[in-house]
């Protein structure tokens, strides 16, 4: 089946650092990619929305200067917290979509990022 | 405006127990799917099951089974004979439209406990 890998699994480090997730379909090409931020006991919020080789939709009320999103190739996509703060600490996790039309998404394991 | 709702907040119950976990959505598409994914302790999603706004037909896996019900926009789980490791969290969720380039909208979670 379907796989997306995503690393690191975790992540610690200190207040102002950035950090960079990556997202990876190991054997399907991925033209879309979601990223989704969960807080400790919360569900998963769209966060936004990565094609490949254009700019990422972001939702509302996520800044787009804090996450960059990059999704230069059809198998990956990375996410990068710029000066990242103890209020992004949070479990991040991809989803990838295989081909087009009604195919299901799948998700990776998740990042659990800890900004001390 | 799409929504997910999962009323209950956590459930325990005694092995061997039957559990159902309720859902109930809101969308104005007519074409849309249904999802109930599993979120264990390690913090990784696991797919359980996708339902397109088409299929009412009840489905049975195992001890999984799902009823779909349109008139009341529900989309409920049922484990039969809970076991321990059945201990989760678990989102039911939603996406407009019938392209996996949708966004999935995550309900709260039900936090089950299964208690030996």
């Amino acid at each position: 089946g379907a796989v997306v890998s995503q690393h690191p699994s975790r992540v610690i480090c200190k207040s102002g650092t950035s950090v960079k997730i990556e997202c990876r379909s190991l054997d399907f090409q991925a033209t879309t990619m979601f990223w989704y931020r969960q807080f400790p006991k919360q569900s998963l919020m769209l966060m936004a929305t990565s094609n490949e080789g254009s700019k990422a939709t972001y939702e509302q009320g996520v800044e787009k200067d804090k996450f960059l999103i990059n999704h230069a190739s059809l198998t990956l996509s990375t996410l990068t917290v710029t000066s990242a703060h103890p209020e992004d600490s949070s479990f991040y996790i991809c989803s990838a979509m295989q081909g087009g039309g009604n195919q299901p998404q799948h998700f990776g394991d998740g990042t659990r990022l800890s900004i001390l | 405006a799409q929504k997910v709702t999962q009323a209950q907040t956590e459930i325990s119950v005694v092995e061997k127990e039957d559990v159902t976990l309720d859902c109930v959505y809101e969308t104005r598409d007519t074409t849309y799917y249904l999802f109930w994914y599993k979120q264990p302790p390690s913090g990784e999603l696991v797919f359980l099951i996708r339902r397109n706004s088409f299929d009412e037909q009840n489905e049975i896996s195992g001890r999984y089974s799902w009823n779909f019900q349109k008139s009341t926009s529900s989309f409920n789980f049922t484990i039969t004979a809970s076991q321990v490791v059945d201990s989760a969290v678990y989102f039911c969720a939603l996406s407009e439209g019938y392209s996996s380039a949708s966004k999935i909208i995550f309900g709260s979670g039900t936090r089950l406990s299964i208690r030996p």
